[in-house]
């Protein structure tokens, strides 16, 4: 099955600071990787994701890079504030539809 | 759309006793998933379906857990007799298993079981 990795486990930056998170997958068949916030209390909602054919995906202060060849995938924060404080998820996927095997999840803490 | 909904929200049951938790997926999504979350083991699938057909349950812990889709809009995830181990937070989640991709996977509120 996938073996999904991520890094750090915990980041703590300084509001207006970037902030990166690393996930490393092990299988090469995977196409789609999403990037799920979990605020506490409550549910996992996907913030940004990527397709196997396109190497980076930029939405606002959030981006999304991918080495394939590398198999591992970045989640980039810009001008971080406060309310980016969650945990972080990777899930990478082999097929639309298909089960999400989540990473151990990056919890971020952004200072004032 | 509503979302995906799952219900009760919170569930506070004595060990021993029964659990069913409830889930109804957004109209239309053909993929629908139970997961559990704890601090120690994380996000784990449980089980998945597929057209109401249970496609992989590896990752049912144990026989006491047992889940069911009966039809497109309604499936269950059962636990009998429940453990203060089954102490976690399960979450429903359904996706559409074609076109874009993008459109993403969706996740109800949860339930916060407590067994004690």
């Amino acid at each position: 099955g996938e073996n999904v990795e991520q890094h750090p486990s915990t980041l703590s930056v300084q509001e207006g600071d970037s902030a990166v998170i690393k996930c490393t997958y092990s299988d090469s068949a995977s196409n789609y990787f999403p990037w799920y916030k979990q605020e506490l209390g409550k549910r996992p909602q996907l913030i940004i994701d990527i397709r196997s054919n396109v190497g980076e995906k930029k939405d606002q202060r959030i981006a999304v890079t991918l080495n394939k060849t590398a198999k591992h995938f970045s989640l980039h924060i810009t001008e971080t504030q406060p309310e980016d404080s969650a945990v972080y998820f990777c899930a990478p996927v082999k097929a639309a539809g298909n089960k999400l095997t989540f990473g151990g999840g990056t919890r971020v803490l952004v200072k004032p | 759309d509503a979302g995906v909904i799952q219900s009760p929200r919170h569930e506070v049951t004595e060990m021993g006793q029964e659990v069913t938790l409830r889930c109804k997926p957004i109209s239309g999504h053909d993929y629908l998933f139970w997961y559990r979350q704890t601090m120690m083991r994380g996000l784990e699938l449980l089980i998945y379906f597929n057209n109401n057909v249970p496609i992989d349950d590896s990752g049912m812990p144990e026989d006491r857990f047992s889940a069911k889709m009966p039809n497109a809009s309604f499936s269950t995830l059962k636990i009998q007799p429940s453990e203060p181990r089954d102490s976690a937070v399960y979450f429903c989640a359904s996706s559409l298993g074609t076109g874009d991709p993008s459109r993403g996977y969706t996740f109800g509120s949860g339930t916060r079981l407590t067994v004690v």
